[in-house]
């Protein structure tokens, strides 16, 4: 089986542009989760789908929202970058409905300047 | 919310050494304790896991002990290799609205010299 997969890879933006990550889940895995990972802060949930619904959402303001498509495959966006959203942002699937066991993807190398 | 620390920040040890890495989290309602081991520039890799009804779980020269009382856990290494040097992160979840919120500890990074 393929691993999660995760697009763009490395992605540098400005300052108040958006961007959007996407995220394929392995195959037959429904839950799908985010995480920022932070030298400063480490590593942070941000929120979790289950069959296209957000059911939980970390402390994050809410210039970072997300989704899922009836596919399970999944996109977060982050609008009005600011300098400190320059992290890795790592996506995992779960096999199972409680997103309790999880699968890493390799994450996308987001760079604010 | 819930408050994980992770000590010690970094562990150096001698190939063939054990390695102690232990967790402390803050609300009792977490339940499920994963550790993770993520290698420089590659994903975080699942290792072991423990729930709040077993006391211990052991894998190959890997263990986990869970102290419900005492509100802490620890990740046990036997016969250290050096492709065990990694960073180590430890996780409390807790379960909400049918799924689980994991707080992450802020990672130890093990060192085993050869």
């Amino acid at each position: 089986k393929a691993g999660v997969t995760q697009t763009p890879r490395y992605l540098i933006k400005t300052r108040g542009q958006q961007v959007t990550l996407s995220c394929s889940p392995i195959s037959g895995h429904r839950s799908v989760s985010w995480y920022q990972q932070t030298p400063g802060q480490g590593l942070q949930f941000l929120f979790e789908y289950f069959s296209e619904t957000q059911r939980n959402k970390g402390n994050f303001p809410g210039r970072f929202s997300g989704r899922q498509f009836s596919n399970s495959r999944s996109e977060m966006n982050v609008s009005t970058l600011e300098l400190g959203d320059s992290a890795l942002y790592l996506c995992a699937s779960s096999p199972d409905s409680t997103g309790n066991t999880i699968y890493f993807g390799e994450g996308s190398w987001l760079t604010v300047v | 919310g819930e408050n994980v620390e992770q000590h010690p920040s970094t562990l150096s040890v001698q190939e063939g050494d054990s390695a102690v890495i232990k967790c402390t989290y803050s609300d009792s309602a977490s339940n499920y304790f994963p550790w993770y081991k993520q290698e420089l520039g590659k994903r975080p890799q699942l290792i072991i896991d423990i729930r709040s009804n077993v006391g211990e779980k052991k894998d190959q020269r890997i263990a986990v002990t869970l102290n419900k009382t005492a509100k802490h856990f620890s990740l046990h290494i036997t016969e250290t290799q050096p492709e065990d040097s990694a960073v180590y992160f430890c996780a409390a979840s807790m379960a909400s609205g049918g799924s689980y919120i994991p707080t992450f500890g802020r990672g130890t990074s093990l060192i085993v010299h050869p």
